[in-house]
C-alpha cells in the first residue's frame, strides 16, 4: 500500500513570502496526485491535480501553482503569499481501486 | 459529478447504530457513491463506496436505494472515535475521475 509523506505539519509565514510544500508518495507508480485546501470552518477545495510528470490541471484561479518534477513528487508553491492563502493543505494520491488516500496535511498560517 | 445533499449535523449515543443519510437525486447510471470521513485536523479517510448494490466492510455498511437517488451510511456500533465530518460524494468511476467534497455531515457521538 502507498505511503504519503507531507511536510511540514505546521508553517507560519509572513504575507509576501514564498511558499513551497512538498508531497512524496511511496509504494505506487504513476499515481494521480492532488492538492486540496481547507480554509478554517469550510469544506475541502480541490486546487490542482496531476495524472503524470509535468501534467498539472488547475481547478481554481489563485495565487498558487503546482509542479510535478518526478513521478511521485508533487509540489505546491507561491511566489508571494496572501492572507487568504491560510488553511489546511492536503496532498492526496489516487489508487487504482479509485480510492483517494490523503496525507497528514500542512496547517499554513499567513500573518 | 452529481450534487449530494446531507443534513449539516446529527448525533447518536455511543454503542448505538449511526445512520447517515445522503440524497443524490440527479445521480447518473455510471456514477458511484463514495463515503469519506474527516476527523478534526486530519486528512479525509476512505470508508466505503458502491454503485447500486449494498456494500459492507469492516468500517461500515452502505445502503443504496433501488432508484439510486439516496443512500445511507451505517456505522453499526458508534464509538466516540467516530465523531467526525462524513462526506457523501458521487462521481464517475475511473482512476482519473476527480473527487469533489461538499460540506458533509458532522456526526457527534455522545457517551
Amino acid at each position: 500500500s502507498q505511503t504519503i509523506h507531507q511536510w511540514p505539519a505546521t508553517l507560519v509565514q509572513p504575507v509576501g513570502s514564498p511558499l513551497s510544500l512538498e508531497c512524496t508518495v511511496e509504494g505506487t507508480s504513476n499515481p494521480n496526485l492532488y492538492w486540496y485546501r481547507q480554509a478554517a470552518g469550510r469544506g475541502l477545495q480541490l486546487l490542482f491535480y496531476s495524472v503524470g510528470i509535468g501534467q498539472i490541471s488547475s481547478e481554481v484561479p489563485q495565487n498558487l501553482s503546482a509542479s510535478r518534477p518526478q513521478d511521485r513528487q508533487f509540489i505546491l508553491s507561491s511566489k508571494k503569499l496572501l492572507l487568504s492563502d491560510s488553511g489546511f493543505y492536503l496532498c492526496a494520491v489516487g489508487a487504482t481501486n479509485e480510492k483517494l488516500f490523503f496525507g497528514s496535511g500542512t496547517q499554513l498560517s499567513v500573518l | 459529478d452529481a450534487k449530494t445533499t446531507q443534513p449539516p449535523s446529527m448525533d447518536c449515543a455511543e454503542g448505538r447504530a449511526a445512520n447517515l443519510p445522503c440524497n443524490h437525486s440527479t445521480i447518473s447510471g455510471n456514477e458511484y457513491v463514495y463515503w469519506y470521513r474527516q476527523i478534526h485536523s486530519q486528512g479525509p479517510q476512505y470508508i466505503i463506496h458502491g454503485l447500486k448494490n449494498n456494500e459492507t466492510n469492516e468500517m461500515a455498511s452502505l445502503i443504496i436505494t433501488e432508484d439510486r437517488k439516496s443512500s445511507t451510511l451505517i456505522l453499526p456500533h458508534a464509538t466516540l472515535r467516530d465523531t467526525a465530518v462524513y462526506y457523501c460524494i458521487v462521481r464517475v468511476g475511473g482512476a482519473n475521475s476527480k473527487l469533489t467534497f461538499g460540506k458533509g455531515i458532522t456526526l457527534s457521538v455522545r457517551p
